[in-house]
């Protein structure tokens, strides 16, 4: 089976854009959640979706936002960008099952710097 | 959801076996104990989850006494390619997909 993938690898915005970013997860996996990793902060859960409904959410602003698509396909929106936006953002999916839900399988990540 | 507190960092050496502590005195009935390995710009990746008492599978042992209150995470004779930073993470159904990252502990590993 293919990993988790995300688009793209590497970005580079400048402070009040808004960027999508995109994350395919592992086929036949239905939950999909993201994060966010800082030096600072470390790894932050951002929000987790099951069959295209938010299911969980962190304590980010409303600025980040999410949306899953039928085919279990993700994706994450920031607007407004602040240069504290600069991190490699996680996607990971999970089966969902109920002995492994706490088995999530991380993509690559995407770095966004924002300058 | 539970509180881990595990060393920041630790030493070893080629061949060794390495034990990564993490307390989780708060740990809830319906909660699971998970590790994870995250190297430099990569995404984690789980190494092992358990409930009680001994998990061992192809990379690790997992060790969780009665109490549950902390588990010891075991790696047999590690190498050079072990160096990384491993998470404890205590979560239950109640926050499926949600996972929660503490500090880590850093592992050096020297020739």
């Amino acid at each position: 089976k293919a990993g988790v993938t995300q688009t793209p690898r590497y970005l580079i915005k400048t402070r009040g854009q808004q960027v999508t970013l995109s994350c395919s997860p592992i086929s036949g996996h239905r939950s999909v959640s993201w994060y966010q990793q800082t030096p600072g902060q470390g790894l932050q859960f951002l929000f987790e979706y099951f069959s295209e409904t938010q299911r969980n959410k962190g304590n980010f602003p409303g600025r980040f936002s999410g949306r899953q698509f039928s085919n279990s396909r993700s994706e994450m929106n920031v607007s407004t960008l602040e240069l504290g936006d600069s991190a490699l953002y996680l996607c990971a999916s999970s089966p969902a099952g109920l002995a492994s839900y706490n088995e999530q399988f991380f993509g690559p990540g995407t770095r966004l710097t924002v300058l | 959801l539970a509180k881990t507190t595990q060393p920041i960092s630790m030493d070893s050496y080629e061949g060794q076996e390495v034990n990564i502590t993490c307390s989780h005195n708060n740990i809830a009935t319906n909660d699971y104990i998970t590790w994870y390995q995250q190297f430099p710009s990569q995404g984690p990746r789980f190494i092992i989850q358990g409930y009680k008492t001994k998990v061992t599978n192809e990379v690790a042992s997992l060790f969780i006494p009665a109490d549950r209150k902390s588990s010891t995470l075991s790696l047999p004779r590690v190498s050079l390619s072990d160096t990384a930073v491993y998470y404890c993470l205590v979560s239950g159904s109640s926050n499926t997909g949600k996972l929660i990252f503490g500090q880590g502990t850093t592992l050096q590993v020297k020739p």
